[in-house]
């Protein structure tokens, strides 16, 4: 079966520190990869997606960056951190084979900038 | 473009009582139709989905769902209402087109339980 981790867990980052979230995949190959957002009180917003290895598309301008440097490995970055990055981050995969887009999704990380 | 419409942020329920949680979707061909449920700290773990076939989809949890062309709808119920129930739920609208798709999701309702 597939599982999705993510790491770490809670993450407490001054303003203007660099960030790295990561999000691995297991038992499946060649998944679509997402990166989401979600700020205290509000809905679910799509930051990147990944239909394979170096592909990255971003949805939303910001000071986020992302890569996909092994096939089920998708990294969250950022240079310098901003009081508005705080939030809760959901890494998620897809079946490149399935029609339905049905995503499957990681426990998540809480990012508080202070 | 797609589009889903959660109507009601919050829905307060006794325990036992019917859950309804309302979904509307806006798509220019027919949709694959998800529910998916979030509890505190956690991602969101699907209830159930809706990509052919019969209209009334189960899930877990006793949740159902039913897609209503017509009425553009895919309302969530649950016939009795447990205080494990209590959390946030969105609804999500994937287009049938070809080629890679994005899942559209609502802004979610959060689902209270009261004893």
């Amino acid at each position: 079966s597939q599982t999705i981790h993510q790491w770490p867990a809670t993450l407490v980052q001054p303003v203007g520190s660099p960030l790295s979230l990561e999000c691995t995949v297991e038992g499946t190959s060649n998944p679509n990869l997402y990166w989401y957002r979600q700020a205290a009180g509000r809905g679910l917003q799509l930051l990147f997606y990944s239909v394979g290895i170096g592909q990255i598309s971003s949805e939303v301008p910001q000071n986020l960056s992302a890569s996909r440097p092994q096939d089920r490995q998708f990294i969250l970055s950022s240079k310098k951190l901003l009081l508005s990055d705080s939030g809760f981050y959901l890494c998620a995969w897809s079946p490149q084979w399935s029609s339905y887009n049905e995503q499957f999704f990681g426990p998540g990380t809480r990012l508080t900038v202070l | 473009a797609q589009s889903v419409t959660q109507l009601g942020s919050h829905v307060s329920v006794s325990e036992g009582a019917l859950v309804l949680l309302r979904c509307n979707y806006s798509s220019s061909v027919p949709p694959y139709l998800f529910w998916y449920v979030q509890y505190p700290n956690q991602g969101l773990q699907l209830l159930l989905k809706y990509t052919t076939g019969a209209t009334l989809v189960k899930g877990i949890n006793g949740f159902e769902a039913e897609f209503k062309k017509s009425e553009t709808s895919f309302h969530l119920t649950k016939p009795s209402a447990h205080m494990s129930d209590a959390a946030e739920y969105f609804c999500a609208v994937s287009d049938r087109a070809a080629g890679f798709q994005k899942l559209v999701f609502g802004t979610g309702t959060r689902l209270l339980v009261s004893p």
